[in-house]
């Protein structure tokens, strides 16, 4: 299995600012994703990090407000923008291995909470 | 009709007893199915992933998948208070490859 870290563990912002996230893979994987879960709720799929080129975002989540970076197989990141405290949220990166079975494995998740 | 849903429980089950989570899902053309255990504040964990009609076992977890019926579920047996997390439901689509999460079901194994 992959192992992911992620940067920061936590942060508390103010409105209007931007945070980016880090993530990074111990091992060249095929697919990265960002996730986003409330308090309480399941995981939302917020875009799938495409290597080398533009990031495929879900419905509701947009670039100007999400920009997502893949510059290579085993780092990426993302960048929650002017924020709000709607924001406000555990960030999820997740990888898929190379393996046939697809498995998919999340790092550890940033919370955070915007005033 | 959601994608992949769960009860969301609590489900309560005592220490030793078997706990039962399921799971259905709407997309026929899935391939691929996934059980995670998130405790509280924590990231998901994989913990089974299953991809044939019938059972699949590793240590005390069970997975059971039954295509025909959409239908997927996790057994544990001689659940222990460790056990005690939100268990999520996770599919994979069949016409694309993203992951769809349940809902989750919270498990509560009684000492």
């Amino acid at each position: 299995s992959a192992v992911i870290s992620q940067k920061p563990s936590r942060d508390i912002c103010q409105r209007g600012t931007s945070l980016t996230i880090q993530c990074q893979v111990d091992s060249q994987v095929t697919m990265m994703f960002w996730y986003r879960q409330q308090p309480g709720q399941s995981l939302t799929l917020i875009a799938t990090a495409n290597q080398g080129s533009e990031a495929t975002y879900e419905s509701g989540f947009v670039i100007d407000k999400f920009p997502i970076s893949r510059p290579n197989l085993t780092f990426s990141t993302l960048t929650v923008s002017n924020m709000s405290p709607e924001d406000s949220s555990i960030y999820l990166c997740s990888a898929q291995g190379q393996s046939s079975y697809n498995e998919q494995f999340f790092g550890p998740g940033t919370r955070l909470t915007v005033l | 009709q959601k994608e992949v849903e769960q009860n969301s429980g609590p489900l309560s089950v005592p220490e030793g007893a078997i706990a039962s989570l399921n799971c259905t899902y709407s997309d026929r053309g899935s391939q691929s199915f996934f059980w995670y255990r998130q405790y509280s504040g924590k990231s998901p964990e994989l913990i089974m992933s299953i991809y044939s009609n019938g059972d699949k076992e590793d240590g005390r977890f069970t997975a059971q998948l039954n295509k025909a019926s959409q239908y997927v579920s996790l057994l544990i047996r001689d659940s222990q208070p460790s056990d005690s997390a939100t268990y999520l439901c996770a599919v994979r689509g069949g016409a694309t490859n993203k992951l769809i999460f349940g809902t989750g079901t919270l498990l509560a194994v009684q000492p």
